[in-house]
């Protein structure tokens, strides 16, 4: 079974500090995701990754930046973080399209917020 | 990019009674359609998908149909009982050379099964 584990379950931060969210995938998959969830907005994309170093943004990756130095981990940074950040994180992961879309696998997510 | 548009935002039914959820999306290039379940306090898990060379695929209570032509989709959950009350999410995709398979969600229904 796919296992995607993220740090934190809960997370309290205050604005301008930097904040790391730590994501990791047991299933050696090549593709992680970083989503922000909010009421009424379902999820939304922030950044993803398709290999080690590799990123690309997502629909709203203003204020985030990301980083994967290894095919297991996913990193979400937050720069300098503002209340407006405040919100669930979910990280995903799946393997490599190949020929056919693949399901993406969520964690449990990291409930943060920002004072 | 893609928009997918979800509806009802909620919904409830009676224990025993269908529910049926609606998502139409914009790009006709998509052509992988995940749904996903979300509990409360829980991670959003994949309850069934659809690619875009079927027309209905089905398992057990539930089943999903795709209209290509119309770019819409719809899930359908029968006999529903209280633990199917959830957040339900769909989703498009149409994948990427890169071989991510970026999902684009609707805002989610919530389901409500009344004992």
């Amino acid at each position: 079974d796919v296992k995607v584990t993220q740090s934190s379950r809960y997370l309290v931060k205050r604005t301008g500090e930097k904040v790391f969210l730590e994501c990791v995938q047991d299933m050696d998959h090549e593709n992680m995701f970083w989503y922000r969830q909010d009421p009424g907005l379902g999820l939304r994309l922030i950044y993803f990754s398709y290999d080690v170093k590799m990123k690309e943004k997502g629909d709203i990756p203003e204020g985030y930046s990301v980083s994967r130095e290894k095919k297991e981990r996913f990193s979400l940074i937050l720069e300098s973080a503002s209340t407006n950040q405040t919100s669930m994180y979910l990280c995903a992961s799946s393997p490599s399209m190949g020929s056919r879309n693949q399901p993406q696998h969520f964690g449990d997510g990291t409930r943060l917020s920002i004072l | 990019g893609e928009n997918v548009e979800q509806h009802p935002s909620t919904l409830s039914v009676q224990e025993g009674d269908s529910a049926v959820i609606k998502c139409t999306y914009s790009d006709s290039a998509s052509n992988y359609f995940p749904w996903y379940k979300q509990e409360l306090g829980k991670r959003p898990q994949l309850i069934i998908d659809i690619r875009s060379n079927v027309g209905e695929k089905k398992d057990q209570r539930i089943a999903v149909t795709l209209n290509k032509t119309a770019k819409h989709f719809s899930l359908h959950i029968t006999e529903t009982q209280p633990e199917d009350s959830a957040v339900y999410f769909c989703a498009a995709s149409k994948g990427a050379e890169t071989g991510a398979n970026n999902l684009f969600f609707g805002t989610g229904t919530r389901l409500t099964v009344i004992p």
